[in-house]
């Protein structure tokens, strides 16, 4: 069964500074990836999503990037804002239909 | 992006009594829709695949009597927890696919006394 993990589980920082979260999967027969962002009490909002034959996809401040053969994936965050401070979930999908497994987050805090 | 609401947001409600979340989504068709729950301070765990028209299939460890999902219409997904006990509370977040891609409902939670 596909195990996702995210380290840290959680970090804070200063305004300003750019940070990289991490995402591991233990199955690297991946369908694709995705980088959400949940706030308090909320739902989901994606960040980017990566198909497995891509190495990495850019919006903004992020940069998410794969190594599906070593079952990495992290999520760069460049001049954080405190904005930014919200839970980053890391979650992989095995085919099409898009069913995901989720990683336990990174509960982030950007400091003014 | 496409948008998928829920509804209610929120309920609370008595041990014992029966609850009915809704999915939809407003302005794309989902022929698959997912229902994932998420315990204080853990990820989100699936719950269960619905495809329209057919029968939900279910992860290991949830009681598909308990859970009922019903996938109507290509726009609508309803999750019922049937004699809902404290354990239960959780916040229940629903997701539909469409254009390749998978969209989140606003989640709710749900609190059993």
């Amino acid at each position: 069964k596909q195990e996702v993990t995210q380290i840290p589980a959680a970090l804070s920082v200063p305004e300003g500074e750019n940070l990289v979260l991490n995402c591991s999967f233990t199955d690297s027969a991946i369908y694709n990836l995705q980088w959400f962002r949940q706030d308090p009490g909320k739902g989901l909002t994606s960040l980017l999503l990566i198909q497995s034959s891509q190495r990495e996809q850019t919006s903004g401040r992020l940069n998410a990037s794969l190594d599906k053969s070593s079952g990495r994936s992290t999520l760069y965050i460049a001049a954080s804002q405190p904005g930014d401070s919200a839970t980053y979930l890391c979650a992989v999908s095995q085919d099409n239909f898009n069913k995901f497994y989720f990683g336990s987050g990174t509960k982030l805090n950007v400091k003014p | 992006g496409a948008v998928v609401s829920q509804h209610p947001s929120r309920v609370i409600c008595k041990s014992g009594t029966s609850v009915k979340i809704e999915c939809r989504s407003l302005d794309f068709q989902a022929t698959t829709m997912f229902w994932y729950r998420q315990f204080p301070k853990q990820s989100l765990m699936l719950m269960a695949t619905s495809n329209e028209g057919s029968k939900a299939t279910y992860e290991q460890g949830v009681e598909k009597d308990k859970f009922l999902i019903n996938h109507a219409s290509l726009t609508l997904s309803t999750l019922t927890v049937t004699s809902a006990h404290p354990e239960d509370s959780s916040f229940y977040i629903c997701s539909g696919q469409g254009y390749n891609e998978q969209f989140f409902g606003p989640g709710t939670r749900l609190t059993v006394l």
